[in-house]
């Protein structure tokens, strides 16, 4: 599967918006992008996901490079419980579901 | 409400014993996960299974075992043969697995709240 990369770890002002890039250089014709986050001591939640096009919902947008080689998540105003690592992994639709690679994400701190 | 629930939440064990994390689910998912999680550290895959009674194993799956005799249940055991146990587990499951005619796969994992492992 292919790997992603992000900054290790990032720092924004609560209110303000904040955009958390990925770069996933290798990503096939057929892996979807998708965002997950972890607060401290508990288990990852779904964030967002999109394969080509932008993508809104009510927790954050995702932006989307036209090579797809990038991605960026965007909070578009940071608060003090957005404070958590937040993780981009490809899924490959169009083969084996099986593994599914978490790297050590971006850890996202907010200041008040 | 629907969802995955894992027990316990912490666990003591004594070297040289077995021990077995229990992973539900109630969402009718096809498949189901579980991570390993070190302090600092990204999620490492231990196991996976995709329909009942199958499962592959993930990147560290070494000195651990499953099973999957129900579509709800996900058992994982930590065996004597893991030399460094002490770790946060994750079990997480998926809405469909991708069948090998094809399928829709939604691919939004759920978590459970992990189990906390620490070996004295």
């Amino acid at each position: 599967d292919a790997k992603t990369t992000q900054p290790n770890s990032m720092e924004s002002n609560e209110e303000e918006p904040v955009h958390l890039p990925c770069n996933h250089s290798t990503i096939s014709g057929t892996d979807y992008i998708h965002w997950y986050r972890q607060l401290p001591s508990q288990g990852p939640e779904y964030v967002i996901h999109g394969l080509t096009s932008n993508v809104n919902n009510r927790m954050a947008s995702l932006a989307i490079a036209e090579d797809r080689k990038s991605s960026t998540l965007i909070l578009h105003r940071a608060t003090l419980r957005d404070a958590a690592v937040y993780y981009c992994i490809l899924r490959d639709y169009g083969g084996s579901q099986g593994n599914l690679i978490f790297g050590k994400g971006t850890k996202l701190s907010v200041k008040p | 409400d629907g969802g995955i629930t894992q027990s316990p939440k912490y666990l003591f064990r004594k070297e040289g014993q077995n021990v077995t994390l229990s992973c539900e689910q109630n969402l009718n998912h096809d498949a189901m996960y579980w991570y390993r999680q070190d302090p600092g550290q990204g999620l490492r895959l231990i196991y996976y299974s995709q329909i009942v009674n199958d499962f592959q194993k993930g990147d560290i799956a070494e000195g651990y075992s499953v099973s999957r005799e129900k579509k709800e249940s996900f058992p994982l055991t930590v065996t004597s043969a893991q030399k460094n146990p002490t770790a946060f587990y994750l079990c997480a499951s998926m809405r469909w697995a991708l069948r090998l005619a094809g399928g829709l796969n939604t691919g939004e994992l759920f978590f459970g709240e992990g189990s906390r492992l620490t070996v004295l």
